[in-house]
């Protein structure tokens, strides 16, 4: 079974901290995405990574980073965090020549 | 740009009925997906549709490939309360995903 795990279910942050999400998959998976989920618009993408240390950037990149440092993980960074940030990231993971994307539990993010 | 477009957004049915949703695409797309969430959960993959004229079907559920129109349909046969959620159709090229909006059905009883 595919696992994808986030660091965290829930969590709330005020106005122009740093975060930190995390995202782990445990099947040597090559390729992994961040998107953020909001009512009505569907998914977006924000960034996708290919391979360790290498990153794309999606549909909405902006006030985002991503890091991966491993294969296995994938961290979306919100540099200084802003209350439109508030929703819902998804972390997802998939193999090359593979069609099925597994996603993780998703974080609600709350910017306050 | 793949764009993705589901509609209805918003779909309530009555137990036994059968409903169809939509999702048109943009420009030729690699391969086709449908997803369900449930409330507060993440999203589960139900088909994947590679070619023209694919067809797919589990449980009430089905889902079809026209790519010379562009549309992916999800059929639902005979409704039941356990298939309310919301379901996502999204598009691929080259491992870049587009997702259309999602359409969240309600079964009512």
């Amino acid at each position: 079974d595919v696992k994808v795990t986030q660091s965290s279910r829930y969590l709330v942050k005020r106005t122009g901290e740093k975060v930190f999400l995390e995202c782990v998959q445990d099947m040597d998976h090559e390729n992994m995405f961040w998107y953020r989920q909001d009512p009505g618009l569907g998914l977006r993408l924000i960034y996708f990574s290919y391979d360790v240390k290498m990153k794309e950037k999606g549909d909405i990149p902006e006030g985002y980073s991503v890091s991966r440092e491993k294969k296995e993980r994938f961290s979306l960074i919100l540099e200084s965090a802003s209350t439109n940030q508030t929703s819902m990231y998804l972390c997802a993971s998939t193999n090359s020549g593979s069609y099925e994307q597994y996603f993780g539990p998703g974080t609600r993010l709350t910017v306050t | 740009e793949l764009k993705v477009e589901q509609n209805p957004l918003f779909l309530s049915m009555q137990e036994g009925k059968n409903y169809t949703i939509y999702c048109n695409y943009s420009t030729t797309s690699d391969r086709l997906y449908w997803y369900r969430q449930d409330p507060g959960k993440s999203l589960e993959s139900l088909f994947v549709l590679l070619s023209n004229g694919a067809v797919k079907q589990e449980g009430r559920l089905m889902a079809s490939l026209d790519t010379k129109a562009r549309l992916s349909t999800l059929h639902i046969t005979a409704a039941v309360h356990d298939l309310s959620a919301t379901y996502f159709c999204a598009g691929e090229n080259n491992n870049d995903m587009r997702f259309g909006a999602g359409t969240r059905l309600t079964v009512k009883p």
